[in-house]
């Protein structure tokens, strides 16, 4: 069956725009998680997405947001970008509420801020 | 506040012997503990898990141990392979935390043949 596919693989913007990524979740799967990998912070979680509610939000500023459609298919959007945004954003998908030994992660975006 | 921390950020094993990496984590409320493996430009992939009610879960090659006393976990590869290398990540989760993950540093792993 086809992975979690996530779009585009590579990005650069420039400080102060905005972008969006998408993640395309295994099909069947309603659970959809965002993570940011850094260099400096490892591996931090954005937000999680159910049944298109968000469930949980990381620690981030306002600028990180997200969306789940009824396809189950979920979007984040980065406004206002800054130079410490560059990251690879990880994408998760997983078929039920509590199911995070079934958490089937995508190649990510590579995003980059100059 | 790191709550899940992995102290080495390197480990280097000969081909064949056994790979040991550790973690260590402060939130009492974990109840759930996840190894995953990272090649470069590659999401994680999923390698083990332990529930907080085992101490012990084994699959192949692979076996995590749980110390809920000492709040430590730790991921045993034997015999370890080229292959192996990678990074490794330790995550946990709380029961009231959905599919949240909190991940560890990471510990690059280097089997040499």
């Amino acid at each position: 069956k086809a992975g979690v596919t996530q779009t585009p693989r590579y990005l650069i913007k420039t400080r102060g725009q905005q972008v969006t990524l998408s993640c395309s979740p295994i099909s069947g799967h309603r659970s959809v998680s965002w993570y940011q990998q850094t260099p400096g912070q490892g591996l931090q979680f954005l937000f999680e997405y159910f049944s298109e509610t968000q469930r949980n939000k990381g620690n981030f500023p306002g600028r990180f947001s997200g969306r789940q459609f009824s396809n189950s298919r979920s979007e984040m959007n980065v406004s206002t970008l800054e130079l410490g945004d560059s990251a690879l954003y990880l994408c998760a998908s997983s078929l039920v509420q509590r199911g995070a030994h079934g958490y089937t992660f995508g190649s990510g975006t590579r995003l980059t801020v100059v | 506040d790191q709550q899940v921390k992995q102290n080495s950020p390197s480990l280097s094993v000969q081909e064949g012997r056994i790979s040991i990496l550790n973690c260590d984590y402060t939130n009492s409320m974990f109840d759930y503990f996840l190894w995953y493996k990272k090649y470069p430009a590659e999401g994680p992939t999923f390698l083990i898990s332990i529930s907080s009610i085992k101490d012990k879960n084994e699959d192949g090659r692979f076996t995590v141990f749980l110390n809920k006393s000492a709040k430590h976990l730790s991921l045993h590869i034997v015999p370890s392979q080229p292959g192996d290398s990678a990074v490794y990540f330790c995550a946990a989760s709380g029961n009231n935390a959905g599919n949240m993950l909190t991940f560890g540093g990471g510990t690059r792993l280097m089997v040499k043949p």
